[in-house]
């Protein structure tokens, strides 16, 4: 069964709401969980590492202010896409380790489209 | 940047071996090759790693070159229910902070 969970599954907005995204892990604790962006026919990009009881890390080229990430507790963390614009329209998907030598479990991702 | 270099799509007949290539000749000591694979809307899903010996499980195989500068996933009795995009990584087990970098994949078709 799946290990790492995502919320909401898809999500339709209007331009310049704010749309926050949960990833949870379901029966261990991840005190680091990643988020990805994949376009359409694109592979995954890593946007940040989100570390939990701290801030977190952003891949080169992706906006801290635009895409936030709270890691409040051990077991979830959230993205937020700020004032969103139809550019954001991605599938965003997260992921995480149950322990730094265990591979890494994915959630089935965030559709979201901004109109 | 993506260490991996994997041919962009393959077809396989249903019921026989599905075998994709993957080459990383810049593969350095400490680090393991993953390989993931990700049907269409979905997250990835985590296959099989190694780091130089042969390793295999229920879902496949993976043969890893003495030089370890190329593998080969296998899947014994490809289904059309593997059809997907394949993704081969490489980078240290353990030790930093885990991130996975994805190349483009080969995108796996299963023919019936």
């Amino acid at each position: 069964g799946a290990v790492v969970s995502q919320h909401p599954s898809w999500v339709i907005c209007k331009s310049g709401t704010s749309v926050k995204i949960e990833c949870r892990s379901l029966d261990f604790q991840a005190t680091t969980m990643f988020w990805y962006r994949q376009f359409p026919k694109q592979s995954l990009m890593l946007m940040a590492t989100s570390n939990e009881g701290s801030k977190a890390t952003y891949e080169q080229g992706v906006e801290k202010d635009k895409f936030l990430i709270n890691h409040a507790s051990l077991t979830l963390s959230t993205l937020t896409v700020t004032s969103a614009h139809p550019e954001d329209s991605s599938f965003y998907i997260c992921s995480a380790p149950r322990d730094t030598n265990q591979p890494q479990h994915f959630g089935d991702g965030t559709r979201l489209s901004i109109l | 940047d993506a260490k991996t270099t994997q041919p962009p799509s393959m077809d396989c007949a249903e019921g026989r071996a599905a075998n994709l290539p993957c080459n990383h000749s810049t593969i350095s000591g400490n680090e393991y090759v993953y390989w993931y694979r990700q049907i269409h809307s979905q997250g990835p899903q985590y296959i099989i790693h190694g780091l130089k010996n042969n390793e295999t499980n229920e879902m496949a195989s993976l043969i890893i070159t003495e030089d370890r500068k190329s593998s080969t996933l296998t899947l014994p009795h490809a289904t059309l229910r593997d059809t997907a995009v394949y993704y081969c990584i490489v980078r240290p087990r353990s030790g930093n902070t885990g991130k996975l970098i994805f190349g483009q994949g080969t995108t796996l078709q299963v023919k019936p």
